[in-house]
């Protein structure tokens, strides 16, 4: 059990430019979630697949967000035309077991700042 | 829509006394509430997970209750020390989707 991992850990980039992260859950788990955090609160829901199905997603996933789970493994979160708006801190969290006993494993996050 | 709060938002406490943090939620159609740990600039820890069947649990010096009804629990650290530093998160899963949703945390300093 090496954890969930996710890819870059820091991500600069200027406002208008496009950005990828990855995320790579444990291995067995199929339920894998994306999340926001701002700076002083709590993580916010973005997006939640089941192998490779997504099947919710929040208002906040604007149209300028998208994002795959490929043959339910690692998931990629991609923005288009960033906004300042935009940075925070982005987790990935997978989980294996039914909603009412799920325990979410997170990564450490990738943090983006848009300049 | 469900919100989360929690108070203190911080708090800063001598080594050895114990933790007491608070978490309310509006809504008690909830399938679980968990807690978790956040150490700065990681991602979060789960510490326990209360069903919504279920009044507590424990683990070491955690204990963690819930009160369904007045949409509250109550997380308790004993004997405290400067390693339980951190930020902890309170959170809810919601009848009807997959979503978690998260109070802002309390911030806690354990003075050595």
């Amino acid at each position: 059990d090496t954890g969930v991992s996710q890819n870059p850990r820091h991500k600069i980039t200027k406002r208008g430019q496009n950005v990828t992260f990855r995320c790579d859950p444990i291995s067995e788990h199929n339920r894998l979630y994306w999340y926001r955090q701002t700076l002083g609160q709590g993580p916010e829901f973005l997006t939640y697949f089941q192998n490779e199905a997504q099947l919710e997603k929040s208002r906040l996933l604007s149209d300028r967000f998208s994002a795959e789970r490929p043959k339910g493994s690692f998931s990629t979160l991609e923005i288009q035309r960033t906004e300042q708006g935009d940075s925070a801190m982005y987790l990935c969290a997978s989980s294996l077991l039914d909603r009412v006993n799920e325990k979410l494993f997170f990564g450490s996050g990738t943090q983006l700042s848009v300049l | 829509k469900q919100e989360v709060t929690q108070i203190p938002a911080a708090l800063s406490v001598p080594e050895g006394e114990n933790l007491v943090l608070n978490c309310s939620f509006t809504d008690s159609a909830i399938y679980n509430l968990q807690w978790f740990r956040q150490d700065p600039g990681k991602g979060l820890t789960s510490l326990l997970l209360i069903q919504s069947s279920q009044r507590e649990q424990t683990s070491g010096r955690l204990n963690a209750s819930l009160d369904k009804s007045s949409g509250r629990s109550t997380l308790y650290i004993a004997a405290s020390q400067p390693g339980d530093s951190a930020t902890y998160l309170c959170a809810v899963g919601i009848y009807g989707n997959n979503r978690l949703a998260f109070g802002k945390g309390n911030q806690v300093v354990v003075i050595p």
